[in-house]
């Protein structure tokens, strides 16, 4: 089975500094990797995946992520934030060839405060 | 192309009744897989389908229960509903690679009295 902790379930950070946002892993087989992010009352927007290849892979609004397989770990990163990026981050995993079905963590509140 | 929609947006239901909701995925995409997420729980894994068939399936009791239409619109039935149902319930579409990439609609926030 697979399972995913996100170490922080809350992160409070000043505008304009870096943030970055903490996802273990774990699983007996290879997955596919993914950020999420969520805002207030919406669905869940896709930040950023890692399916193979380089393991920094690069997302929408200025995030980026680095796959570790020795430490089963896919942190988020942002090197300034902004008070737009305030909302919920999901870190999920799914299955090399097994479809749809994703597993989630718990999710990290950024709250970026001016 | 236009994204997930959902339908509908709220609802608002008693103890024992029923309640379906439907989904239509990004135009292409065969694959519909629906999650639940409340405070407590998070954000869990109902089922997943896949032209028409059941593909993945999540450890909900049988009052939960999904099809998939030709079209690939899909709709989930809660049968019998519990305080405990009320959650946000969002539908994802993704192609037909495998790879989990998955694409969300807005949600039916549902409510149980």
């Amino acid at each position: 089975a697979q399972s995913v902790t996100q170490l922080d379930s809350q992160v409070p950070v000043f505008e304009e500094a870096p943030v970055e946002l903490r996802c273990n892993y774990s699983s007996s087989v290879s997955v596919y990797l993914f950020w999420y992010v969520q805002y207030p009352n919406q669905g869940l927007q896709l930040l950023l995946k890692y399916l193979s290849g380089s393991t920094l892979v690069k997302g929408i609004n200025g995030f980026e992520a680095e796959f570790n397989k020795s430490q089963t770990s896919f942190h988020l990163r942002k090197p300034s934030v902004h008070i737009s990026d305030t909302a919920e981050y999901f870190c999920a995993v799914s299955v090399y060839n097994q479809g749809g079905k994703l597993i989630f963590g718990q999710g990290t509140e950024l709250s970026v405060k001016p | 192309k236009a994204g997930v929609t959902q339908t509908p947006r709220y609802l608002i239901k008693t103890r024992g009744q029923q309640v379906t909701l439907s989904c239509s995925p990004i135009s292409g995409h065969r694959s519909v897989s629906w999650y639940q997420q409340t405070p407590g729980q998070g954000l869990q894994f109902l089922f997943e389908y896949f032209s028409e068939t059941q593909r993945n399936k999540g450890n909900f009791p049988g009052r939960f229960s999904g099809r998939q239409f030709s079209n690939s619109r899909s709709e989930m039935n809660v049968s019998t509903l519990e305080l405990g149902d009320s959650a946000l319930y969002l539908c994802a579409s993704g192609g037909s690679g495998g790879r989990g990439e998955q694409f969300f609609g807005p949600g039916t926030r549902l409510t149980v009295l």
